[in-house]
């Protein structure tokens, strides 16, 4: 079946620590996307990636960095630098001319600090 | 810059019953899309109905339906013959040249 992975599921990042949250799809879309969700906040754009090799911040992109080296894979990673790291984040895809096609959402990854 | 409202954090509805759950939206682009999207317990994003800006007709999707008032920029999603299984947050969600942007959420609570 055609779907998105997200893993590990939990994840505990220590002070000064970065960590990596990875992000597999294999329903061959081009565009793939990163949000993070607080309670009572919604859905908050991370960073997107519309083609490979190629990527562009979202609204809250400080503290975070992503790679697009595969079509398939996207992953996140929460750097020292974002100081309210804890959150579920969640990870999507959409075919290319994002506007007219709904995102397919992996099941996420819940982060916490130690 | 596109923005979506949801104005009621919490809704509740009786089962078999019928709710409607509020959206307003901003924005300056001519063409773009809708969607509700539920994200139950198990956290997972479940898309509802799509709308299209440009197509008058209102989506239907068996039991959702919505209320898409171009002018006001509001698109309303109703439930009917609200089953236990409808629990969950409701994300409004606007889509254009950028990437969706979500509102806050409604929870619905149904009761049996």
């Amino acid at each position: 079946d055609g779907g998105i992975t997200q893993s590990p599921k939990y994840l505990f990042r220590k002070e000064g620590q970065n960590v990596t949250l990875s992000c597999e799809q294999n329903l061959n879309h081009d565009a793939m996307y990163w949000y993070r969700q607080d309670p009572g906040q919604g859905l908050r754009l991370i960073y997107y990636s519309q083609i490979v090799n190629d990527f562009q911040k979202g609204d809250i992109a400080e503290g975070y960095s992503v790679s697009r080296e595969k079509k398939e894979s996207f992953p996140l990673t929460v750097t020292s630098a974002q100081k309210n790291p804890t959150a579920f984040y969640l990870c999507a895809s959409s075919t290319y001319g994002q506007g007219n096609q709904p995102q397919h959402f992996g099941d996420g990854t819940r982060l916490s600090i130690l | 810059a596109q923005t979506v409202t949801q104005s009621q954090p919490e809704m509740s509805v009786q089962e078999a019953e019928t709710v409607t759950l509020s959206c307003t939206y901003d924005t300056s682009e001519s063409d773009y899309y809708l969607f509700w999207y539920k994200q139950p317990p198990s956290r997972q994003m479940i898309l509802v109905i799509r709308q299209e800006a440009y197509k008058q007709q209102n989506a239907t999707e068996n039991r959702f339906s919505v209320n898409f008032q171009k002018a006001a920029k509001s698109f309303s999603l109703k439930i009917s013959d609200s089953q236990l299984g409808d629990a969950a947050m409701y994300f409004c969600a606007l889509s254009g040249n950028t990437p969706l942007v979500f509102g806050k959420g409604t929870r619905l609570s149904v009761i049996a």
